[in-house]
């Protein structure tokens, strides 16, 4: 099994509909985040979280939100979804013992917006 | 400002011909540099990284990337490549140390051809 868990998968939605996203991790670790993928555009952050009661905006967080349920689940929130939000989505986790920061990535979630 | 520059969108190789994927950093004190690897429909793995020490580290699968800290660079390569190692790859810095956040450039697509 996955060490970082990405439901769902693959999303279809349409313009103004809302839409959650879901993480889960059995690594243990403190710190996750959300990041989105775009073709030529690389890996941009959306939020990330050090704990369960710190939540940190990061490059793009607009139109976005999240909630820390519990250490091992991260959920990002698209209110309402525009075609623009339409990318890949991955989920990752670090331990603040890593002081370099190093990531563990989901498999993640891609999402359409009609 | 802080940022991570992938020189090229596309390397195109015949497979055992020798590569290298470059990647270079804004200048800073110190940080710390990764390169992850995507293989099609899947999420990020560590590649390699470059905390301290040795400026020449190397891979399993007999990738290596050198730091530089005068040319603040730390391009991939490898000798001979394989089919297998088509993918896009990914430079990654970490310039905050525990309270960072990776930044990642835009990706090079690497494409080996028989």
């Amino acid at each position: 099994d996955a060490d970082v868990t990405q439901t769902p998968r693959n999303r279809i939605t349409k313009t103004g509909k809302r839409i959650m996203l879901e993480c889960s991790q059995t690594k243990g670790h403190d710190r996750m985040y959300w990041y989105r993928q775009d073709p030529g555009l690389g890996l941009r952050l959306i939020y990330y979280s050090f704990d369960v009661k710190d939540i940190n905006k990061g490059e793009i967080s607009d139109g976005y939100s999240v909630s820390r349920q519990a250490q091992a689940k991260f959920s990002l929130s698209l209110e309402s979804a525009i075609p623009n939000q339409t990318a890949l989505y991955f989920c990752a986790t670090s331990d603040f013992r890593l002081r370099a920061g190093e990531l563990f990535f989901g498999e993640g979630s891609r999402l359409t917006v009609l | 400002a802080q940022s991570v520059t992938q020189l090229d969108s596309q390397v195109p190789v015949f497979e055992e011909a020798p590569v290298e994927l470059r990647c270079n950093y804004s200048s800073s004190v110190s940080v710390y540099l990764f390169w992850y690897v995507q293989y099609p429909n899947q999420g990020l793995q560590l590649l390699l990284k470059y905390l301290s020490g040795s400026t020449l580290v190397e891979s399993i699968n007999g990738f290596e990337a050198e730091f530089n800290k005068s040319q603040t660079s730390f391009h991939l390569r490898k000798p001979s490549v394989h089919i297998s190692d088509t993918a896009e790859y990914f430079c990654a810095v970490n310039y905050g140390g525990s309270q960072g956040n990776l930044i990642f450039g835009k990706g090079t697509k690497l494409s080996v051809k028989p």
